[in-house]
C-alpha cells in the first residue's frame, strides 16, 4: 500500500535558525497536505499543494511539491518559539485517500 | 474555527468496559474520519464514512466500530476496552472545498487500566 515517509523525526533548533522537514511517498500523489499539531493539541491544516513543482509561501513558511509529485518539503525561515509542534505531511490519492507521514517534532530553544 | 466536537476529552476506565466516543460536526460535511494517534506518533486511519449509512474500515485494524445514522454524528464504540486501546482518538471531517482540508476535533484521550 501507499507509504509516506517523513524525516527527520525530531529537530531541535535555536530560535532564529531555519528548519526543514521532508516528505517522500512510495507512489505518485494527487496532492500533498501539511498540518501542524501543537503539543497537546489537534492537527491544524496549513496548506494543500496539487501541481507538479508547485511552491507556496505563507509568511515564513515555504512549501514545495516535487516535479514527480512524490516528495514535498516544508521550510521555516528564522524559527520562533511559536513554531514549536509536530509537522505532518499527508499524501492524497486521486480517489481521495489521505496517508499521513510520521511527523517531525520541532523544538525551538529561545 | 472548525465546528467539530468530541466528547469526552479525557476518559480513564477499567478493562472490559464498553465505551463510546462521540463526534459531532455542524458544518454539514459528508465525509468523516476517525484517526488513532499515540503520543508523538503518526495518525492512523481506523474508520471513515462518506455519508449517512456509509462506514468503512481504515488502514489500521481496530476492534472499534462506528455508525453514521445522521450526517452530523459519527460515534466510535469499543465493546470491551483493553489496555492496548489506550491512545488518543481524533475525529475529523471534510467538506467539498477544493483545499481538501480536514477539520479535526480536539481529540479524546483514552486510558484503559
Amino acid at each position: 500500500g501507499q507509504q509516506v515517509m517523513q524525516i527527520p523525526q525530531y529537530q531541535h533548533v535555536q530560535e532564529g535558525e531555519d528548519f526543514t522537514t521532508y516528505c517522500n511517498s512510495s507512489t505518485t500523489l494527487s496532492n500533498i497536505q501539511w498540518y501542524k499539531q501543537r503539543p497537546g493539541g489537534h492537527p491544524v491544516f496549513l496548506i494543500q499543494l496539487v501541481k507538479s513543482g508547485e511552491v507556496k509561501k505563507q509568511k515564513r513558511l515555504t512549501f514545495q511539491f516535487g516535479e514527480a509529485k512524490k516528495n514535498s518539503s516544508l521550510h521555516i525561515t528564522a524559527t520562533q518559539t511559536t513554531d514549536v509542534g509536530t509537522y505532518f505531511c499527508a499524501g492524497g490519492t486521486s480517489y481521495g485517500k489521505l496517508t499521513f507521514g510520521q511527523g517531525t517534532i520541532l523544538t525551538v530553544h529561545p | 474555527e472548525a465546528d467539530i466536537y468530541q466528547t469526552p476529552r479525557y476518559l480513564v476506565i477499567g478493562t472490559g468496559k464498553k465505551i463510546t466516543l462521540e463526534c459531532s460536526q455542524t458544518m454539514g460535511h459528508d465525509k468523516m474520519y476517525w484517526y488513532q494517534q499515540d503520543p508523538g506518533m503518526e495518525l492512523h486511519l481506523i474508520h471513515y464514512s462518506y455519508g449517512v449509512n456509509s462506514t468503512e474500515k481504515g488502514d489500521l485494524s481496530s476492534e472499534s466500530t462506528v455508525s453514521r445514522i445522521r450526517t452530523e454524528h459519527f460515534p466510535l464504540t469499543l465493546e470491551s476496552a483493553r489496555p492496548s486501546h489506550t491512545s488518543q482518538y481524533l475525529c475529523a471531517s471534510k467538506g467539498q472545498a477544493n483545499t481538501g482540508e480536514l477539520f479535526f476535533g480536539e481529540g479524546s484521550r483514552l486510558t484503559v487500566l
